[in-house]
């Protein structure tokens, strides 16, 4: 069964300090690997996605993403945050292939990120 | 640009009643899913559709059924609420072979 880790529940930062979301996830084979996130009372909007290829991922916002197989994980990156950062952010695994289960994707429980001035 | 809509912002019903939360959305997506969303659970599957009239269920459909008559709207229902499912409840829709899902705005559902 797929699952996802997010070890951190709330993380802390300074304006313009850089900040990494660390991501593990467990899957039997190539993952699809997503990072979304929500401010507060919205839904979930897409930031980046890893299907194949180039395992450095850049999506909106200045973020970045790094896919390793070894460590089996998908940590999310941004070398300085901005105060509109703030928000909860989410990672998630799903995998390729037919048949309706395949497009499930399993999240992480989330990461509190709150930003400092 | 994508777009789903949910029928409501936020809900206050009552224990017992029925209730029905609505989403629709309007790029022609195959695969549409509900989830609920606590403090400290994440996001968690309730059921979702892979096509018109079909379903299947997710992590914790109990108490909860759908219904999908047309392909762009998905129909969550409670069949009799419940304190325990005061959530929030997002809505999500993706195209087949494609595993991005778009999702709605929530609907903040409060059960009395």
């Amino acid at each position: 069964a797929q699952s996802v880790t997010q070890p951190d529940i709330h993380i802390t930062v300074s304006e313009g300090a850089s900040l990494e979301l660390r991501c593990n996830y467990s899957y039997g084979a190539t993952p699809y690997l997503f990072w979304y996130v929500q401010s507060p009372g919205q839904g979930l909007q897409l930031l980046l996605k890893y299907f194949s290829g180039d395992t450095l991922v850049q999506g909106i916002k200045g973020f970045e993403a790094e896919f390793k197989r070894s460590q089996s994980s998908f940590n999310l990156r941004k070398p300085s945050v901005h105060w509109s950062d703030a928000a909860e952010y989410f990672c998630a695994v799903g995998g390729s292939g037919s048949g309706g289960s395949n497009y499930k994707l399993t999240f992480g429980k989330g990461t509190l990120l709150t930003v400092n001035p | 640009d994508v777009k789903v809509t949910q029928s409501s912002r936020y809900l206050v019903k009552r224990t017992g009643e029925k209730v029905f939360l609505e989403c629709v959305q309007d790029m022609d997506h195959e695969n549409m899913f509900w989830y609920r969303q606590d403090p400290g659970l994440g996001l968690r599957l309730i059921y979702f559709s892979y096509d018109v009239k079909m379903k299947e269920k997710g992590d914790i459909p109990e108490g909860y059924s759908v219904s999908r008559e047309k392909k762009e709207r998905f129909s969550l229902i409670l069949e009799s609420a419940s304190t325990n499912q005061t959530s929030m409840y997002l809505c999500a829709s993706s195209i087949s072979g494609q595993e991005t899902q778009y999702f709605g705005p929530g609907t903040r559902l409060l059960v009395l």
